[in-house]
């Protein structure tokens, strides 16, 4: 069975570092595409960015190009979503998915991100 | 980038209605590399359709995607109350990927 499992709900202070997790199994973690997606409270979805933990070839949104970092270690079939310096505007659930052709068919739990002073 | 527009932005209709849902690019998406994905409150998105037209596994077959260059739709043919939800499209087409708004689909 495909499985996707985020790491838990995190509390941040606006200017904290953080680097959430997506780990992936019952499949080869290395030869599929893993996306990243956000959605604000309240709000729809938006496309972060992409990588492909075989190569580590990652793309990202333009909107997201320098705000966040996307990452993955294959041996331990988990990629990451980090920050740098966190803002009250990255206050959102993050999904991570798996991309086959670039459609999401196997979508994590998500990780509700709160950044709040 | 593609932006997607969907159209309505809330669509209501009683279980057993059919339902037409729209989502117009902006140019046109290269080999129909557009997906439907449904969302219901608290939950993860669900993948529907991708290629424009292929269901998903599992995907009952009252749900249906169609369309081609820039103008897309998913039809519901007759709707059941699980399938009250908000609706997204994606094109994944292009080198940068985007979803559309979405479309609410609620009770009557």
């Amino acid at each position: 069975e495909v499985q996707l499992v985020q790491s838990g709900a995190e509390v941040k202070k606006p200017g904290e570092s953080l680097k959430i997790s997506c780990k992936g199994s019952g499949y080869s973690f290395t030869s599929y595409w893993i996306g990243w997606v956000r959605q604000m409270p309240g709000k729809g979805l938006e496309w972060m960015g992409i990588i492909y933990p075989g190569d580590s070839d990652t793309r990202y949104s333009p909107s997201f190009q320098g705000q966040v970092t996307i990452s993955a270690d294959k041996s331990i079939s988990t990629a990451y979503l980090q920050w740098s310096s966190l803002k009250a505007s990255d206050t959102a659930m993050y999904y991570c998915a798996r991309a086959p052709r670039g459609d999401l068919d196997y979508w994590g739990q998500g990780t509700l991100v709160t950044v709040s002073s | 980038e593609i932006v997607l527009t969907q159209s309505p932005g809330t669509l209501s209709l009683s279980p057993g209605e059919r339902a037409t849902l729209s989502c117009r690019a902006s140019q046109s998406v290269s080999s129909s590399y557009l997906a439907w994905y449904q969302q219901k409150p608290g939950q993860a998105p669900r993948l529907l359709i991708y290629g424009a037209s292929s269901r998903a596994t599992g995907i009952p077959d009252r749900f249906s995607g169609s369309g081609s260059g820039t103008d897309f739709t998913l039809t519901i043919s007759r709707l059941e109350p699980e399938d009250f939800a908000v609706y997204y499209c994606q094109q994944y087409g292009s080198s940068t990927f985007t979803f559309g708004p979405g479309t609410k689909v609620d009770i009557k």
